[in-house]
């Protein structure tokens, strides 16, 4: 079962607009990903943040992480046209041996209009 | 650098067939992990190698199975093919098995007819 919901599951902005996103997870984590996937292509790594950090940035994405109500947000400033796309955030569990596997949600479908 | 390379990029395949998967990963990166991906799902972890060996692995049937050779590029082998087996297949690799990023291929799409 996927441990990540994304909520909304559709966005549908204006470029120029902010878009935000938010994941929610269940269990405990190292850290937490958000990624993006054009058309059904492989996934490209955004930002990682990890438990001990509350806010990241990079470029027009800002990421927030609140362990204790076990969420995070993406939020994507003065979109483009070339933002749409799906975007996943997927979380690493404190597993036994060191070894770590991400576990993704549904993801959260954008569109930018022109 | 080359990034995560995966062959091929498209396959079809009848039930029943067997399959199998390639990845390179990226340069200077050790560990490689499958996940599948369904239409409109996100990705599922499948299993991961590291040292030649299966590390973890997620809810899937032994009809899934893998390698990894010396030079850490790896297969995903897949018997018995089941319509349901039509999905994504990407491979990602990472530095080590810890809580590290990790890098993904454009994928395998494999449809099961």
């Amino acid at each position: 079962s996927q441990q990540g919901e994304e909520d909304p599951q559709a966005l549908s902005i204006q470029e120029g607009e902010n878009a935000t996103m938010n994941c929610s997870y269940k269990t405990s984590i190292n850290n937490l990903q958000w990624y993006r996937q054009n058309s059904g292509r492989g996934l490209v790594h955004l930002i990682l943040i990890r438990s001990n950090e509350r806010e990241k940035h990079s470029g027009r994405l800002r990421v927030t992480l609140d362990t204790s109500k076990k969420s995070s947000s993406l939020l994507i400033t003065a979109s483009r046209a070339a933002d749409t796309a799906s975007y996943f955030c997927a979380t690493d569990g404190l597993f036994s041996g060191g070894y770590n596997k991400l576990i993704f949600g549904a993801g959260t479908r954008l569109a930018v209009h022109p | 650098d080359a990034g995560v390379t995966q062959s091929p990029t498209h396959l079809i395949k009848t039930r029943g067939q067997q399959v199998t998967l390639r990845c390179s990963p990226k340069s200077g990166h050790d560990t490689v992990s499958w996940y599948q991906q369904a239409l409109g799902q996100g990705p599922q972890f499948i299993f991961q190698y590291y040292e030649e060996e299966e590390r973890q692995r997620g809810n899937f049937p032994d009809r899934f199975s893998g390698h990894q050779f010396p030079n850490y590029s790896s297969e995903l082998n897949v018997n018995a093919l089941l319509l349901g087996d039509s999905a994504l297949y990407l491979c990602a690799s990472s530095l080590g098995t810890g809580p590290h990023e990790q890098y993904f291929g454009p994928g395998t799409r494999l449809t099961v007819t």
